[in-house]
């Protein structure tokens, strides 16, 4: 099955520097890599996603990109806030099998201001 | 457009006893998933339904825990009977398409504590 790895587990940055998290997976039949942030003791919410025939995607702030060769996806956040500051969660899912996703571990971003 | 509801949302029991969790997702989102999610861990998938049948229960305990979802629309998971290592949140999620890929809603979750 599809495993999904993510790093760094935890990443402290100061308010306006930039973030960058990254995932790996191994099953080259993913073709949707959504992004979720989970603020503490509330749900996941999905703030970006990527499908396997685009490279990047960018809204505002926040940019995903794919490289489909070597198997890894990752998440930047532009200009750092506080209330950017929770656990996000990649994963990796494929059309074949209805959508199921694996998720990584998380990634626990604090931002300082 | 109302979200994913789940109840209830706090639950503590002892091992060995029995707990149901329910789940009501968006309005015609044909896919509902319910995920485990150990605390520091991501999310890990237990059983997928697309209207009332099972599309994947692979990671599903089984010999515990038993889901459905009677008419396509809500669902219920039950864990039977718990076990310690079963402290966690319970996530329900919907998507509309039947297919793959799509955007996942996810309720506020039931967090359980097995004592």
């Amino acid at each position: 099955g599809e495993n999904v790895e993510q790093h760094p587990s935890t990443l402290s940055v100061q308010e306006g520097d930039s973030a960058v998290i990254k995932c790996t997976y191994s099953d080259s039949a993913s073709n949707y890599f959504p992004w979720y942030k989970q603020e503490l003791g509330k749900r996941p919410q999905l703030i970006i996603d990527i499908r396997s025939n685009v490279g990047e995607k960018k809204d505002q702030r926040i940019a995903v990109t794919l490289n489909k060769t070597a198997k890894h996806f990752s998440l930047h956040i532009t200009e750092t806030q506080p209330e950017d500051s929770a656990v996000y969660f990649c994963a990796a899912s494929y059309g074949a099998n209805a959508g199921k996703s694996t998720f990584g571990d998380g990634t626990t971003l604090t931002v300082k201001p | 457009e109302a979200g994913v509801a789940q109840s209830p949302r706090y639950k503590i029991i002892e091992k060995r006893q029995s707990v149901a969790f329910w789940c009501n997702p968006i309005s015609g989102h044909a896919t509902l998933y319910w995920y485990q999610q150990i605390l520091g861990q991501g999310p890990k998938l237990l059983i997928q339904f697309q209207n009332n049948g099972v599309v994947d229960d692979s990671q599903l305990p089984k010999d515990r825990f038993s889901a459905e979802r009677l008419k396509g629309v809500d669902s219920t998971l039950k864990i039977q009977p718990a076990k310690l290592e079963d402290s966690a949140v319970y996530l329900c999620a919907s998507s509309f398409l039947a297919g793959g890929g799509e955007t996942q809603y996810f309720g506020p979750g039931t967090r359980l504590l097995v004592l």
